[in-house]
């Protein structure tokens, strides 16, 4: 299994540039989250999903978008990037239970936004 | 706001020596999680302490919960160059779904 996946690695975009990053995982994970990682902040939760077809806003929402189409895959879009989306943006998923189970993480992207 | 805050921020140890780490959280939960972040990997899960419980081990990692205190520990024995790395707690508030919410990290150095 590759377990969770995020494409891309690394991406520079200018002002007002728009752009996706997926996340794929092949662990049949009901629930996924994007979260972003900015230095000295821990990790922050964007939005997040419970299922196909579902999405809901987390605690730094604003400026993302995001869709859940397939189980597996799970999309974050930045419509008009801004320098404050300069980030470490993680994916991760787990299974439905009580309680939740540990959150699987992809490797991360790296966004620069000049 | 942040859920969990770990204290210390940063941490130096010589190798062999046990490294503690703290976590204190605002609202009632019902498990707390620790996860360790290598230099620009993504996080992996370490161990998951029930809010009914009060101490959990997993070889070398020991942690401990204080609900009262609404704190929690991580200690790391005879530590190794290997676990320099930054460590997350995350808890399970269960305010408005699912979610999981991460303090900001403790960052262990530990020298060989």
């Amino acid at each position: 299994n590759a377990g969770v996946t995020q494409t891309p690695k690394f991406r520079v975009l200018k002002t007002g540039q728009s752009m996706t990053l997926l996340c794929a995982q092949d662990m049949n994970h009901e629930y996924m989250y994007w979260y972003r990682q900015d230095p000295g902040m821990g990790l922050r939760l964007i939005h997040y999903s419970v299922g196909e077809g579902t999405t809901a806003k987390g605690e730094v929402p604003d400026g993302y978008n995001v869709s859940r189409l397939k189980k597996q895959n799970f999309l974050l879009g930045l419509e008009s990037a801004a320098p404050s989306q300069t980030s470490v943006y993680f994916c991760a998923s787990n299974w439905l239970g009580e309680p939740p189970s540990e959150q699987y993480f992809g490797p991360g992207t790296r966004l620069t936004v000049t | 706001s942040q859920q969990g805050e770990e204290d210390p921020q940063a941490l130096s140890i010589q190798e062999g020596e046990n490294a503690t780490m703290n976590c204190s959280y605002k609202t009632s939960i019902n498990n707390l999680q620790w996860y360790r972040q290598n230099s620009g990997r993504g996080l992996v899960h370490l161990i998951l302490i029930r809010s009914n419980e009060r101490e959990k081990h997993s070889g070398r990692l020991r942690v401990t919960l204080d609900t009262s205190k609404k704190s929690s520990s991580l200690l790391i024995t005879a530590s190794r160059a290997a676990d320099t790395a930054s460590y997350f707690c995350a808890t399970d508030a269960r305010a408005g779904g699912f979610k999981t919410i991460f303090g900001a990290g403790t960052r262990l150095f530990v020298k060989a």
